[in-house]
Parts: structure tokens; C-alpha cells; sequence
């Protein structure tokens, strides 16, 4: 099974500043999907951002950005102008081209500091 | 937009009672999972389900199963509750095939067993 790494337990951001929160990968694969999802604290989890392997380009969504390195199997998200409604656990999660299943990370915790 | 619904938002159980806890969708959806969701742990898959009565298990499928009768709903069940199934149980729903489409949560269930 694949894994996926989220080495940041905790990360806290001042408000209108930019976060990085990291995310690395195990796969043998080479076409695959890669995702941020967001949960607010009591609420549901929504997609931030995704990123398709075979693009070279980095997803961007407003706010939202992604370094995605294949070849380190590196996929951060940068939220840059923080803001309040930002505070949330976000999960990375990996899923392959041809398959049904989710992978995610154990999550970050991300304060944002008025 | 899609909706993802599960029966409960708390619910309190007793060791040794069947607890049947309750997903449905409302956007023709093929694939739908369930997950359960613990502090450090990340999201686990119990089981998924890519069609009407088919199911395949997932990372730690034991002490459940599901029922999914019809394609709209999935069903979690607990044979028999024991207090490390206290966890907040989370639904989701996505299409098949090889897109690299998002999945959709339910609100989740917070569910105690004492």
C-alpha cells in the first residue's frame, strides 16, 4: 500500500503571512492524483487542491499552491495571505490512476495567530 | 452540488451493543468508503464499496462489516461495539473509473462506546 508522510503534527502561521505544509509520498507508480483536503474544526472536510502526476505544472487555487516534486515525491501546500478562516487540520491523500482507494496523511493542525 | 449525509452527528453506545451507523449521497456515485478518524492517525479506510452489494475491505476492516443495497446508501456496522471503536467515523463518496476526481465527505459520526 501506498504511504503518505505528513511530517508536521502542528503548524502555526501569523495572520497575512505564508505557511508551507509538508507532504511526502511512497509509490512505485507513475500516474497518480495528489490532494489537500481541509476540516475545520466540527465541520466537513472539502478539497482544497489536487494535482494530476503527468502535469508539470503546480496546481494553483487563489490563495492555494502546490510545489509538487515527482521525483522526490514531494507534493507541500503554501497558503500564502493567511487568514482566521484558514485554521484547520489539513490532510494530503494519494490515489492512484487506475485505483479506487485513498491514501491520506496523519494530518496538520494549522493555527492561524490574529 | 453533491450532498453526503450520515445518520448521525454523536451518538453513545454500550460495549457489546450492534450499532448501525448510516451513509447516503445524492449524486449517482460508484465508489463510497468509510473511514474512521483518530488523533495522529490520520483517516484509516474500514471498508469501500465500487457498486450495489460489492465490497472490499480496507486497512483495519476488523470488528465490521457493510451493507449496500442500493447504490445511494452505505451502511457501517458494528457487530458488537467495544470502547476502541470510540473514534468519529467519517463517509465519502466518488466516482470510478480513472478520473482524477475528489471525494466528497459526509459531516461525520462521533460515535462513544462506553
Amino acid at each position: 500500500a501506498q504511504t503518505v508522510t505528513q511530517s508536521q503534527p502542528e503548524m502555526s502561521v501569523q495572520e497575512a503571512e505564508t505557511v508551507t505544509l509538508s507532504c511526502t509520498y511512497d509509490t512505485s507508480e507513475s500516474d497518480y492524483y495528489l490532494f489537500w483536503y481541509k476540516q475545520p474544526p466540527s465541520r466537513q472536510m472539502i478539497l482544497v487542491i489536487r494535482q494530476e502526476a503527468y502535469k508539470q505544472q503546480n496546481a494553483t487555487e487563489n490563495r492555494f499552491s502546490v510545489n509538487f516534486q515527482k521525483a522526490a515525491k514531494s507534493f507541500s501546500l503554501k497558503i500564502s495571505d493567511s487568514q482566521l478562516g484558514d485554521a484547520a487540520m489539513y490532510f494530503c491523500a494519494y490515489r492512484s490512476y487506475t485505483g479506487n482507494q485513498f491514501y491520506f496523511g496523519t494530518g496538520t493542525s494549522l493555527t492561524v495567530i490574529p | 452540488d453533491v450532498k453526503v449525509t450520515q445518520s448521525s452527528r454523536y451518538l453513545v453506545k454500550r460495549t457489546g451493543e450492534k450499532v448501525f451507523l448510516e451513509c447516503v449521497q445524492d449524486m449517482d456515485h460508484e465508489n463510497m468508503f468509510w473511514y474512521r478518524q483518530d488523533p495522529g492517525l490520520g483517516l484509516r479506510l474500514i471498508y469501500f464499496s465500487y457498486d450495489v452489494k460489492m465490497k472490499e475491505k480496507g486497512d483495519i476492516p476488523e470488528g465490521y462489516s457493510v451493507s449496500r443495497e442500493k447504490k445511494e446508501r452505505f451502511s457501517l456496522i458494528l457487530e458488537s461495539a467495544s470502547t476502541n471503536q470510540t473514534s468519529m467515523y467519517l463517509c465519502a463518496t466518488g466516482e470510478g473509473g480513472k478520473k482524477s476526481n475528489e471525494q466528497y465527505f459526509g459531516p461525520g459520526t462521533r460515535l462513544t462506546v462506553t
